[in-house]
């Protein structure tokens, strides 16, 4: 079963804009953490920004947010102000703690995202 | 800082060769790890190593054999290449191991074509 789902292979947003990338997950365990990366064209990995399952609010780091939704299960990405660098793919990721020996992360599929000028 | 390194960044390989992959951190890190990116189907983890001396399968180890050489250096091998391994290799490193929020910081990447 997919741990991680990301639903849209690509979006378009116009500059300025913002954009919600969705991401649901699966797990039974009480304890998780979510990122999200970033993948430019340059193939890098980019850490962007981290929820624990047991944080109150939500996480932001400067244009990015992420709603969470934790009965629904869903950690979306929000991306404010859309720049042209933000095009790119993204991965959601999740990190379980009780089944997770070794701090593996599973992935989803990610999200290409194409801003307009 | 050199943080994550990887090489070779580039390798065409035959069918039924051998190669391996070389991943090096300089962040003084615990735990390592190899993953493959293949498109639509985001990163796979191969193989971990939660900690100096200990090593993992993760979700697609067939195929490919590691090492941790040291705390610095963790090796991905293939013994007998094939067309299915053609995928970009990345190797990450975090902290670890235990902590829920540890970042994984990743190395730019093997592209690898096996023909």
């Amino acid at each position: 079963a997919q741990k991680i789902t990301q639903t849209q292979p690509g979006m378009f947003v116009q500059e300025k804009e913002a954009v919600t990338l969705d991401c649901t997950y699966d797990t039974s365990d009480p304890s998780y953490g979510l990122f999200w990366y970033k993948q430019p064209s340059s193939g890098e990995m980019i850490f962007l920004i981290y929820q624990g399952s047991y944080d109150q609010q939500n996480a932001t780091e400067g244009r990015y947010s992420l709603n969470f939704q934790k009965a629904r299960k869903s950690a979306n990405l929000v991306i404010s102000a859309s720049q042209l660098g933000d095009s790119a793919m993204y991965f959601c990721a999740m990190r379980e703690r009780l089944y997770n020996q070794g701090g593996k992360l599973i992935f989803g599929q990610g999200t290409e995202l194409s801003v307009k000028p | 800082n050199a943080g994550v390194t990887q090489t070779p960044k580039f390798q065409v390989l035959k069918t039924g060769q051998s190669m391996t992959l070389q991943c090096a951190q300089d962040m003084n890190h615990n735990s390592m790890y190899w993953y493959r990116q293949d498109p639509g189907m985001g990163l796979r983890l191969i193989y971990y190593s939660a900690s100096e001396g200990t090593t993992d399968k993760g979700e697609v180890p067939n195929g490919y054999n590691v090492s941790r050489l040291n705390k610095r250096e963790f090796s991905l091998r293939l013994e007998s290449a094939a067309p299915s391994q053609t995928s970009v290799y990345f190797c990450a490193s975090s902290e670890g191991p235990g902590h829920l929020e540890e970042t994984q910081y990743f190395g730019p990447g093997t592209r690898l074509l096996v023909l």
